[in-house]
């Protein structure tokens, strides 16, 4: 499987616990995305990579959370002092280097579920 | 105001007919795409089709099309005989030609019946 991989897929935690997820690209890839997705809404962007340099950043993306990808290759997303609001999927997504058209897909994994408690 | 608007939070098709899922989006960068992504209960985001705002044609892959309506900044997904599998949600999402992030509408539940 070539695809982009998460781990783990499901994550239950207790408040105020600090989680880990991590993020393994399609080979290749220079851009990596972390999206958020709550229950009934769409993905929401928080952060990406362009090789190893986070780029952008959304205001979603509190102090407490933190993204990063060494090397640029995989990436974590780090989330400390867990809130019951931190309920979400989150997903990893990564795209060819983007051209002068905004047509370049992005490609996303299967997401990795955090549940705290 | 929102820039990905999907009016239908479900839609229900019979088997082998066809369905159309609504997406109208709203921004004023004249380079912008369009996406549409499929994502099953097992949460996925499956990429199905792309439409460019300079394309002169409406995308097609396989049974999926796309009815892009510039004037109308409408987007509609077209899935031609629909199958039992084709149960999901569906997302229509937006990238401008300045940025390298999508925003997503928030979806359309399609359910396929027998």
């Amino acid at each position: 499987d070539t695809g982009v991989s998460q781990d783990p897929r499901h994550k239950i935690t207790k408040r105020g616990q600090n989680v880990t997820f991590r993020c393994d690209p399609i080979s290749e890839h220079n851009r990596l995305y972390w999206y958020r997705q709550t229950l009934g809404q769409g993905p929401e962007f928080l952060t990406y990579f362009q090789n190893e340099a986070q780029l952008e950043k959304s205001r979603l993306l509190s102090d407490r959370f933190s993204a990063e990808r060494p090397k640029g290759s995989f990436s974590t997303l780090e989330i400390q002092r867990t809130e019951q609001g931190d309920s979400a999927m989150y997903l990893c997504a990564s795209s060819e280097l983007q051209g002068s058209r905004p047509g370049n897909t992005i490609y996303f994994g299967e997401g990795s579920w955090l549940t705290v408690v | 105001a929102q820039k990905i608007t999907q009016t239908q939070p479900g839609m229900f098709v019979q088997e082998k007919e066809a369905v159309t899922l609504d997406c109208t989006y709203d921004t004023s960068d004249p380079s912008y795409g369009l996406f549409w992504y499929k994502q099953p209960s097992s949460g996925e985001m499956i990429f199905l089709i792309y439409q460019g705002s300079y394309d002169q044609q409406n995308a097609t892959e396989g049974r999926y099309s796309l009815n892009f309506q510039k004037a109308r900044k409408s987007a509609n997904l077209v899935i031609s005989a629909s199958q039992l599998g084709d149960s999901a949600m569906y997302f229509c999402a937006m990238r401008e030609g300045g940025y390298s992030t999508l925003t997503f509408g928030k979806g359309t539940m399609l359910l396929v019946s027998p």
